[in-house]
Formats: C-alpha cells, structure tokens, sequence
C-alpha cells in the first residue's frame, strides 16, 4: 500500500535560515511519481515539483532544491534563505502512475512552516 | 496561465440537504479530480473521472456522492443529503493525460463546505 509520512508537524524558524522538510514514503511499486505542494494561508494547493521514480537527480528552483533518495525512500525538500511568504503548510505526495490507469495522489499530513521575520 | 476554478467558494448547508460543488477543469485535461480536507488533516481522495465515468474511488466515495460531467466544461461533484463530518475543504483537480504516466495535478482553490 502506498503511504506518505511527513514526521515533522510543525517548524518555525527565522527569516534568512535555510530549513528542510522531510518526506519518507512507502510503495510496492517500481514506478511511482512523488510530488510536493504548496498550501499558503489562503488554502489552494499549489504544485511544486513532480519527480519519477527513475530520474534521481537532485534539482534545484531558485531557493528550493529537492533531494530524493531511493535507497532510503525520501524526497526531502529544501527552502534556502527562507521569506515569510514561504510560510504554508507543504504536502509530500505519491502518485502510482500506470498506463491507463486512475493516478490518485496520496498525500503526506503535511508540515506547516512559519517563517518569522 | 490556465487554471481549475471552483465554485462557489464557501457553502454553507443544512444536514441532510443536497448540494452540488462546481468545477471548472483546465480546458485540454482529461482526467479529473475530487480531493477533499477536514480542517486542518491531510488531503484525501474521493474520485477520478475519465472519458465520462468514474475511474477510481475511495472508501469515502460512498452511494452519497457522485459525478458528472453535465458539458464540455463543468464536472460538478453532488452530496445527496449531506452530513456533520461532511464539512471539508473540497478540491477539484485535473490533469492532461496525455498519455504520460503520473501527469501532474493542478488544483482548484477549493470550495469550503459548512454543514450545519
């Protein structure tokens, strides 16, 4: 069964810090798709990142850099020089991708992070 | 850029009513989704529609919930005669398929539903 944990629940820290949201996952399947979005204040869920099981190359997007690692099933994701409007609450999700097939997401709990000024 | 939008934004309901969340999905997606969040909880999914029927649902997807696609633009997403656990967040998502395997999912902004 898949399975998405996002241990950390809550992470504050202060403006300018770098911090790192973790994301471990579980499937049975050789191909999957793992995902990370965005949920700010005002609620919509905005895509980050879609990253295949095959492609392990770490990838970087301005101050966000993904870090995904098979041998320990994680995608972990990174905020450098944090701003306030990073604050939100961030999902890790797993897609089981199959030709054809429905392509639900499973979600991570989700980390909320406050970044103060 | 486009975008999935949701309507209407807030709805608030009496338990036992029906009501029916709107969704407009991203004009060239074929796939389409229900997700809905309890206050503060994860995401969770409901159903995926394709090629006008249901594709997959969750054990919450139950005889009180259904789907359609009434035109080419609308899929709209009935609660039957809602209940108190019913108040969530509900999401609407759509995605290409283009033929490509674990197509990305745009979002809705949601629509908040009250039961009261």
């Amino acid at each position: 069964a898949q399975k998405v944990t996002q241990a950390q629940t809550e992470i504050s820290v202060v403006e300018k810090e770098d911090v790192t949201l973790d994301c471990v996952y579980e499937t049975r399947d050789t191909t999957y798709y793992l995902f990370w979005y965005k949920q700010p204040p005002s609620g919509e869920l905005v895509f980050l990142i879609r990253r295949n099981s095959f492609d392990e190359q770490n990838e970087i997007s301005g101050r966000y850099s993904w870090n995904f690692q098979k041998s320990t099933s994680s995608f972990n994701f990174t905020i450098t020089a944090s701003q306030v409007v990073d604050s939100a609450v961030y999902f890790c999700a797993l897609s089981e991708g199959e030709w054809g097939g429905s392509e639900k997401l499973v979600f991570g709990k989700g980390t909320k992070l406050t970044v103060n000024p | 850029e486009p975008e999935v939008t949701q309507t209407p934004s807030h709805q608030v309901t009496q338990m036992g009513q029906e009501v029916i969340l709107r969704c407009v999905p991203i004009s060239n997606h074929l796939y389409f989704y229900w997700y809905r969040q309890i206050l503060g909880q994860k995401v969770e999914f409901l159903v995926s529609f394709y090629n006008n029927e249901i594709s997959e649902k969750s054990e919450i997807f139950d005889d009180q919930f259904s789907v359609e696609r009434p035109d080419g633009s609308n899929f709209t997403l009935k609660i039957r005669s809602t209940k108190l656990e019913d108040s969530a967040m509900y999401f609407c998502a759509s995605s290409e398929k283009s033929g490509l395997v674990g197509d990305t999912q745009y979002f809705g902004p949601g629509t908040r539903l009250t039961v009261l």
